[in-house]
């Protein structure tokens, strides 16, 4: 069965801490997502990677193939990070389909 | 750029009735897609199409329909809205395997 497991479900930080956001997926996942959705707003796509590291401004998304794992880090934190955080997979030979993590709950303190 | 958009974003339905949910996008997008996102859950797919003409059951595709005329519309028909309908919807689109999805802004859907 094709999974995507993140962690932690809710987490909580002061303004300016690092931040990370894990994700697992299972086997026949060939490429990961990150994606972003403020309370009560759309959903935006962050990164997708299917190797190694991307970085946009404070946000940073790493990817470990043989461990099918991937961590979305965030730097200098700020309140208007607050948001949920999803990791979603795309599975190989399905058709471009995407399997979604339950997502991650961020909020950030000043 | 308009990107992906879903109407209506808010809509009220009483049990029984039906009601089209409508996505755009002007990408040139082949894939569309229409998922469903309830509390606590992972986004489900409800029903995808791989290019005009062409759609395909997702994992929730009970109570739905769609159609694809066109690249750019994929609209989402409830035929007999239930409360289990109840619901936030996305509709999203790509260009293919290894590409950044597009997400529309939601339509919340409350069946009473």
């Amino acid at each position: 069965k094709n999974e995507v497991e993140q962690s932690p479900q809710n987490l909580t930080a002061q303004e300016g801490e690092f931040i990370t956001i894990n994700c697992s997926y299972s086997v026949g996942i060939s490429a990961l997502h990150w994606l972003q959705q403020h309370p009560g707003g759309g959903i935006v796509s962050l990164f997708m990677l299917s190797s190694g590291k991307k970085k946009h401004g404070r946000l940073i998304a790493t990817i470990n193939i043989q461990e099918k794992h991937s961590s979305l880090h965030i730097t200098a934190s700020h309140p208007r990070d607050s948001a949920v955080y999803i990791c979603a997979g795309g599975l190989r030979g399905s058709n471009y389909k995407l399997t979604f993590g339950k997502g991650t709950l961020l909020t950030v303190n000043p | 750029n308009a990107g992906v958009t879903q109407t209506p974003k808010f809509r009220i339905l009483k049990i029984g009735q039906s009601m089209t949910l409508q996505c755009t996008q002007d990408m040139n997008h082949n894939y569309m897609y229409w998922y469903r996102q309830d509390p606590g859950m992972g986004l489900k797919l409800i029903y995808y199409s791989v290019g005009a003409g062409i759609t395909d059951k997702g994992e929730v595709p009970n109570g739905y329909n769609v159609s694809r005329s066109t690249t750019e519309d994929f609209p989402l028909r409830l035929e007999l809205a239930a409360p289990s309908q109840t619901s936030v919807y996305f509709c999203a689109s790509r260009t293919g395997a290894g590409t950044e999805a597009f997400f529309g802004q939601g339509t919340r859907l409350t069946v009473v």
